[in-house]
């Protein structure tokens, strides 16, 4: 069974700060996708991973995937208020022959001024 | 505007109801996928679709039943659905399956009264 675990689930921080969102799986996987959700809104694509020491950053924000450890994660850097939202990582794997996709519970990020 | 619109945007039905909740994409992609998002679970994913065939289905039950009659276009028809089935229902597309990014539409919210 495909297992996706993300920590923390909530978090609260400062502008200006840098913080990490770890993403956690429990089998063997060939990619990882990281998503971002604004409350009421839909899921907006941010990153997909598909090979073990793929980086990939987009302004303040840059994920990891280290397959060998299965845990992929999401920095921030130097905070801004505009990246509070729900973030939500994926994993993906061929599992007796059939593709699962298993989403994290999410880490809801709140930035403070 | 991720150019997948879901239609339609709330609905609430009675257990005895048959409704059907409608995604479409002009993005030219062929993988079309149907997810739930339940208030306290994971983000799940339900159905997908590849050049209009389904090739997955995460052990659904029969009350919900998906149409994909061509790859613009996925329905997903709803029959004497029990209240725990109220949720935000996302449809996503992509070029192709699992390798490349997905587009959320902005989601049905089901209330099932």
């Amino acid at each position: 069974e495909l297992k996706v675990e993300q920590n923390p689930l909530f978090l609260s921080m400062q502008e200006g700060k840098n913080y990490t969102i770890y993403c956690n799986y429990s089998t063997t996987s060939d990619r990882l996708y990281w998503y971002r959700q604004d409350p009421g809104k839909s899921l907006e694509s941010l990153f997909v991973l598909l090979s073990n020491g793929a980086v990939k950053q987009e302004g303040r924000l840059m994920a990891s995937l280290d397959t060998k450890a299965r845990l992929s994660t999401l920095h921030i850097t130097a905070a801004v208020h505009d990246l509070s939202a729900t973030y939500f990582c994926a994993v993906g794997a061929l599992i007796q022959g059939a593709q699962k996709l298993v989403f994290g519970q999410g880490t809801r990020l709140t930035i403070n001024p | 505007e991720t150019g997948v619109t879901q239609t339609p945007r709330h609905l609430v039905m009675g257990m005895t109801n048959k409704k059907s909740l409608k995604c479409e994409q002009h993005l030219g992609h062929n993988a079309m996928y149907w997810y739930k998002q339940s208030a306290k679970k994971p983000l799940e994913l339900m159905f997908v679709y590849n050049f209009k065939e389904q090739t997955e289905n995460n052990s659904v039950p029969s009350r919900f039943s998906p149409e994909c009659p061509n790859s613009s276009h996925l329905f997903l028809h709803l029959h004497t659905l029990q209240p725990e089935d109220s949720a935000l229902y996302l449809c996503a597309s992509s070029p192709a399956p699992w390798d490349t990014e997905a587009f959320f539409g902005q989601g049905t919210r089901l209330t099932v009264v």
